[in-house]
C-alpha cells in the first residue's frame, strides 16, 4: 500500500517568515495530494490541495508544489501568522484498488512565535 | 447546518465492553471512513466504505467492524474494547470517488478511553 513520509515533526518560525513541509510517498500511481491544518482539539480541516497533473497551485500565503519524477510534495507558507499555528497533515489518494483511500502523514506541528 | 455528527464526544469504557461510535452525515455524500489519530502517528484509516452497503479494510482494521446499511450512517463498533484502541475518533465522507470529488469531511471526532 501507500506509504507517506512527512518532515519535519515539528517547525518553530517567528512570525512573518517562511514555513515549508515536506512529503513523500511511494506509490507513482497516487493523484491527488491534500494537506490539513487540524488546530489543537479539532477536526482536520482541508487548506490546499493539488493533483498530479499539476505541479504547483497558490492560495494567498499558502502555496503546495508537487514534483511526479521524484514523488514529494511540499506545503509552503508565507509571511506566517500566530494563527497558523498547528499540526499540518499531507496525504496521497490511491487510484485502482486504493481508489478513495487516503494515506495521511504522521503530521508537522508549526509553531509561529510573536 | 450540513456535515457530519458524531456521538459520543468523549467515552471511559472498561476493557472487554462492547463500544460503538456513531456517525451521521447530512450531506448524502457516497464514501465514508474512519480514521483514528494517535499523538505521532497522523491519522490511520480503520475501514471504508464507497457506498451504502458495501465496506473495506483499511490500514489497521482489527479489533473494529463497521456496517452501511444506508447512506447516511457509518458506526463503528468495538466488540471487545482493549487499553490499545485509547484514542480518537475521526468518521469523514466524500461526495463519491470519482476525481471531482475529492475533498475528504470530518466530523468533531469522538474521544476513547479504555482503561
Amino acid at each position: 500500500g501507500e506509504n507517506v513520509e512527512q518532515h519535519p515533526s515539528t517547525l518553530s518560525v517567528q512570525e512573518g517568515d517562511s514555513a515549508v513541509i515536506k512529503c513523500t510517498y511511494s506509490d507513482s500511481a497516487s493523484n491527488y495530494f491534500p494537506w490539513y491544518k487540524q488546530e489543537l482539539g479539532k477536526r482536520p480541516q482541508l487548506i490546499i490541495d493539488i493533483r498530479s497533473n499539476v505541479g504547483e497551485k497558490k492560495d494567498q500565503r499558502i502555496a503546495v508544489t508537487l514534483n511526479k519524477t521524484a514523488k514529494h510534495f511540499s506545503l509552503h507558507i508565507t509571511e506566517t501568522q500566530p494563527e497558523d499555528s498547528a499540526v499540518y497533515f499531507c496525504a496521497a489518494r490511491g487510484v485502482g484498488t486504493n481508489a478513495g483511500k487516503s494515506t495521511f502523514g504522521d503530521g508537522t506541528t508549526l509553531t509561529v512565535k510573536p | 447546518i450540513a456535515g457530519i455528527t458524531q456521538a459520543p464526544t468523549s467515552q471511559i469504557l472498561a476493557a472487554g465492553r462492547r463500544m460503538t461510535l456513531r456517525c451521521t452525515q447530512d450531506m448524502r455524500h457516497n464514501a465514508m471512513y474512519w480514521y483514528r489519530q494517535d499523538l505521532g502517528l497522523g491519522l490511520r484509516l480503520i475501514h471504508y466504505s464507497n457506498t451504502a452497503g458495501t465496506t473495506g479494510k483499511g490500514e489497521v482494521p482489527d479489533g473494529y467492524s463497521v456496517s452501511r446499511a444506508n447512506t447516511d450512517d457509518f458506526p463503528l463498533t468495538l466488540a471487545s474494547a482493549v487499553p490499545s484502541q485509547t484514542s480518537v475518533y475521526f468518521c469523514a465522507s466524500r461526495p463519491g470517488l470519482s476525481s471531482g470529488a475529492n475533498v475528504l469531511t470530518f466530523g468533531a471526532g469522538s474521544r476513547l478511553t479504555v482503561l
